[in-house]
């Protein structure tokens, strides 16, 4: 079946540590997308990318860095400069045609500080 | 600034209690608006996509409207499986970098009692 995958779905950092957040698709689609989620908070676009070796920053890129190396996969690293990780993040992709085609989610990856 | 406010923040109906979720917006034009259901712990799923004022889909015992300034989910004859949180999103009708980015809502908590 196809879908995103992302791993692991529970992860600890330690101080000073940077963590990477595994996303894989099998959709085909162009576009794919990382957000944070906070209780009682809508989601929040960390990052974005619509085509393979190319991505933007969202609203709160600070602390975080991608890398869109192939179409299917768009890792995650949270940065020891992220002062406040603890979230549960969710990766997203979608067709693209402008954005007005629905993103389909992973089922999230939880981090929480050691 | 694009905005999307959801009403009630959480909603306790009996089963076969049917009700409405609100979403209001606030967007320099809509290219599109999304619903999505999210249950505990797992990614959000999509439900519908709206993209003009009058429009309406179904699905079971969902239906989504949309006017130029709100939109509402509407539950008919709920089930106990329709306890989620259920959330909205807007994309836009900008371009450039406003591409792809949706502005989700807070959610509304739903439970639904036997």
């Amino acid at each position: 079946d196809g879908g995103i995958t992302q791993s692991p779905k529970y992860l600890f950092r330690k101080e000073g540590q940077n963590v990477t957040l595994s996303c894989e698709q099998n959709l085909n689609h162009d576009a794919m997308y990382w957000y944070r989620q906070d209780p009682g908070q809508g989601l929040r676009l960390i990052y974005y990318s619509q085509i393979v070796n190319d991505f933007q920053k969202g609203d709160i890129a600070e602390g975080y860095s991608v890398s869109r190396e192939k179409k299917e996969s768009f890792p995650l690293t949270v940065t020891s400069a992220q002062k406040n990780p603890t979230a549960f993040y969710l990766c997203a992709s979608s067709t693209w045609t402008g954005g007005d085609q629905p993103q389909h989610f992973g089922d999230g990856t939880r981090l929480s500080i050691l | 600034e694009d905005q999307v406010t959801q009403s009630p923040e959480a909603l306790r109906l009996q089963e076969g209690e049917s009700s409405s979720l609100n979403c209001s917006y606030t967007v320099s034009g809509l290219r599109g608006l999304f619903w999505y259901r999210q249950d505990p712990g797992k990614g959000p799923e999509f439900l519908f996509t709206l993209y003009s004022a009058g429009e309406e889909k179904e699905k079971e015992r969902l239906k989504a409207t949309l006017t130029k300034k709100e939109s509402f989910l509407h539950i008919t004859a709920p089930k106990p499986e329709d306890s989620a949180t259920y959330l909205c999103a807007v994309h836009p009708n900008a371009g450039g970098t406003s591409y792809g980015k949706l502005t989700f809502g807070q959610g509304t908590i739903l439970t639904v009692h036997p």
